[in-house]
């Protein structure tokens, strides 16, 4: 069973403060790497996706994906009240289906 | 506005009743899936479909049905098989089927036994 784990947290982090969130994966032939914000009762929203090894920036947010270690990371910089969620990770499948395999995501508390 | 909808908002399900998830879309998109969350556990895929007319079962399809007979709309039936069906049922939709393909999700049909 392919399988993407996370910590499921809570992690907790003052606000202004750099959040990091983890997630491995176990299927080498995986492509694609999600990440998806949660809030409580809501639908997953995207935040941002990774195909290449390193990193990539978008505003606040920094994903950061290293294939040789089937690791995939998500930096939260200046962390604010309303980043608190449930963060999602998700790792394409090898096959050519689209199927994403999902963590049971970790929980960010920023604690004004 | 694009987007995709999910109704009802709240379904309640009596026992051995077959209940019915609506999902529709106007992003023209052609992939279409079902997932299932259980409160603290990540998302399960129940179905998808890459093209009308075509769906495949995910990992937990049993008790569940869906078609696909118009590209907008994707439909879930929760048949009275599924023993356990009470959680969050999310749909989804990308542009293609493919594994670099963006997924994007509808507000959720949250589904209680009575």
């Amino acid at each position: 069973q392919k399988e993407v784990e996370q910590n499921s947290g809570p992690l907790s982090v003052p606000e202004g403060a750099i959040a990091s969130l983890n997630c491995t994966y176990s299927d080498r032939g995986s492509q694609s790497f999600f990440w998806y914000r949660q809030y409580s009762g809501k639908s997953p929203e995207l935040i941002m996706f990774i195909y290449s090894n390193g990193d990539k920036e978008d505003g606040r947010f920094t994903a950061q994906l290293n294939k040789a270690s089937q690791y995939v990371s998500l930096l939260i910089r200046d962390s604010q009240p309303s980043d608190s969620a449930t963060y999602l990770c998700a790792a394409s499948g090898s096959s050519n289906t689209g199927k994403l395999i999902f963590g049971q995501g970790t929980t960010l508390q920023v604690k004004p | 506005d694009g987007g995709i909808t999910q109704s009802p908002k709240y379904l309640f399900r009596k026992e051995g009743q077959n209940v019915t998830l609506s999902c529709e879309q106007n992003l023209n998109h052609d992939a279409m899936y079902w997932y299932r969350q259980d409160p603290g556990q990540g998302l399960r895929l129940i179905y998808y479909s890459q093209i009308v007319n075509d769906f495949q079962k995910g990992d937990i399809a049993e008790g569940y049905s869906v078609s696909r007979e118009k590209k907008e709309s994707f439909p879930l039936t929760v048949t009275s098989a599924q023993k356990n069906p009470t959680a969050f049922y999310l749909c989804a939709s990308s542009r293609r089927g493919g594994p670099d393909e963006t997924q994007y999700f509808g507000p959720g049909t949250r589904l209680l036994v009575l």
